[in-house]
């Protein structure tokens, strides 16, 4: 059961140049969650989508998008990226309901140059 | 104010050491609570749920106090392998999910 899956694992860009995250979960969770974690920080929300087909922003969504493409699938874009969005990006899903925990994939690992 | 305060440590302690960490909450709206534990650069994982009349799991125990609206972590015999970052997940009845900046525990020989 392989859970939260998140590709690529690491990645490094140039400023400027634009790349999609993909998340997917085998869990039939309904939320899914984009976050990102700088050094020695805390988690900051980027965007979640509470359901199939809704997405909201989170605390920080400034230089991203997100595309839910089904149940599974939530996909973080960064069109054109800035060297302050280096960080580790998590993605996680969790069931329908206030009582349910979150569950994180591994992370993606982005430099940007 | 954030939403849910953690003391950051770094808590160093010997091994069989007892430990407590605190994780305080502004919102009174808030249904359900949750201790992670994030190991260097990894993931996130579910250590446990607090449950309102408190919880045990081995050697963590687990305890909410809403009137005071705080939730707490207490290791016991603590082992090397419990080096990590601990964080306290509070979520509302609106299902948000507010996570704390962690507590850095050390566990030393």
């Amino acid at each position: 059961n392989a859970g939260v899956t998140q590709t690529p694992k690491f990645q490094v860009l140039k400023t400027g140049q634009s790349m999609t995250l993909q998340c997917a979960q085998d869990m039939n969770h309904n939320s899914m969650y984009w976050y990102r974690q700088d050094p020695g920080m805390g988690l900051r929300l980027i965007y979640y989508s509470a359901s199939e087909g809704t997405t909201d922003k989170g605390e920080v969504p400034n230089g991203y998008n997100v595309s839910r493409l089904n149940k599974r699938e939530f996909s973080l874009r960064l069109e054109s990226a800035a060297p302050s969005q280096t960080s580790v990006y998590f993605c996680a899903s969790s069931p329908e309901g206030t009582y349910q925990p979150q569950h994180f994939g591994d992370g993606t690992r982005l430099s940007i140059l | 104010r954030k939403e849910v305060e953690q003391d950051p440590g770094p808590f160093n302690v010997p091994e069989g050491a007892t430990v407590a960490f605190n994780c305080t909450y502004s919102n009174s709206a808030s249904q359900s609570f949750f201790w992670y534990r994030q190991d260097c650069r990894k993931e996130p994982k579910l250590l446990m749920s607090v449950y309102s009349s408190g919880n045990e799991d081995g050697r963590f125990t687990a305890q909410l106090n809403r009137a005071s609206q705080y939730i707490s972590l207490l290791i016991r015999d603590s082992k090397l392998s419990d080096s990590a970052t601990y964080l306290c997940v509070v979520n509302t009845n609106a299902g948000k999910s507010t996570f704390g900046d962690g507590t850095t525990l050390t566990v030393k020989p």
